[in-house]
């Protein structure tokens, strides 16, 4: 079955320094790349996605960049604040099947 | 709109026992999903539904099942609670799968 591979687990950066979060997959089907955003004792909410069809996608401080010979995609934070500390979560699309990384806990430093 | 919304918020059950979680939504949104939340492992499915009347099996279905009467509500039921099953449940649900997916608050289920 398909497997997405989230990397790293934990991530401490700076306020006001970058964090990127990298995700890999296994499935050449695979065509859509959530990412989500989850605080503590909270719901996953999406914050940024991409299709197949595209490389690069950004929405004001959020990047998510796809390379899909290497099968791999990432999430880039710029300018990070302290409410940007959460669990974050790749996901993709196989099918009609939403396969999950294992999360990234984020923690900006103030 | 209440988005999607489930019930109860907490559940504690005793091994062998059966139950079902709630799940509806007011989108009218085709696609919904259950999904179990563990340490460490990140969001698995369980099953899945394209439109009412259609349900099929996730990642890690054993234990569970589902049935989509209606387009609003998707429940999960367990059918003989294992300890193994203590977890966090999600379900959410979407214009399609290609789509934004909006997650309940989720229940905490404590199997004994």
């Amino acid at each position: 079955g398909e497997n997405v591979e989230q990397h790293p687990s934990t991530l401490s950066v700076q306020e006001g320094d970058s964090a990127v979060i990298k995700c890999t997959y296994s499935d050449s089907a695979s065509n859509y790349f959530p990412w989500y955003k989850q605080e503590l004792g909270k719901r996953p909410q999406l914050i940024i996605d991409i299709r197949s069809n595209v490389g690069e996608k950004k929405d004001q401080r959020i990047a998510v960049t796809l390379n899909k010979t290497a099968k791999h995609f990432s999430l880039h934070i710029t300018e990070t604040q302290p409410e940007d500390s959460a669990v974050y979560f790749c996901a993709d699309l196989t099918g009609n099947q939403f396969y999950f990384g294992t999360g990234t806990s984020l923690t900006v430093i103030p | 709109n209440a988005g999607v919304t489930q019930t109860p918020k907490f559940q504690v059950l005793k091994t062998g026992q059966s139950m079902t979680l709630q799940c509806a939504q007011d989108m009218n949104h085709e696609y919904m999903s259950w999904y179990r939340q563990d340490p460490g492992m990140g969001l698995r499915l369980i099953h899945y539904s394209v439109g009412a009347g259609i349900t099929d099996q996730g990642e890690v279905p054993n234990g569970y099942n589902v049935s989509r009467s209606t387009t609003e509500d998707f429940p999960l039921r367990l059918l003989s609670a294992a300890p193994s099953q203590t977890s966090v449940y999600f379900c959410a649900s979407g214009v399609g799968s290609y789509n934004e997916q909006f997650f309940g608050p989720g229940t905490r289920l404590t199997v004994l």
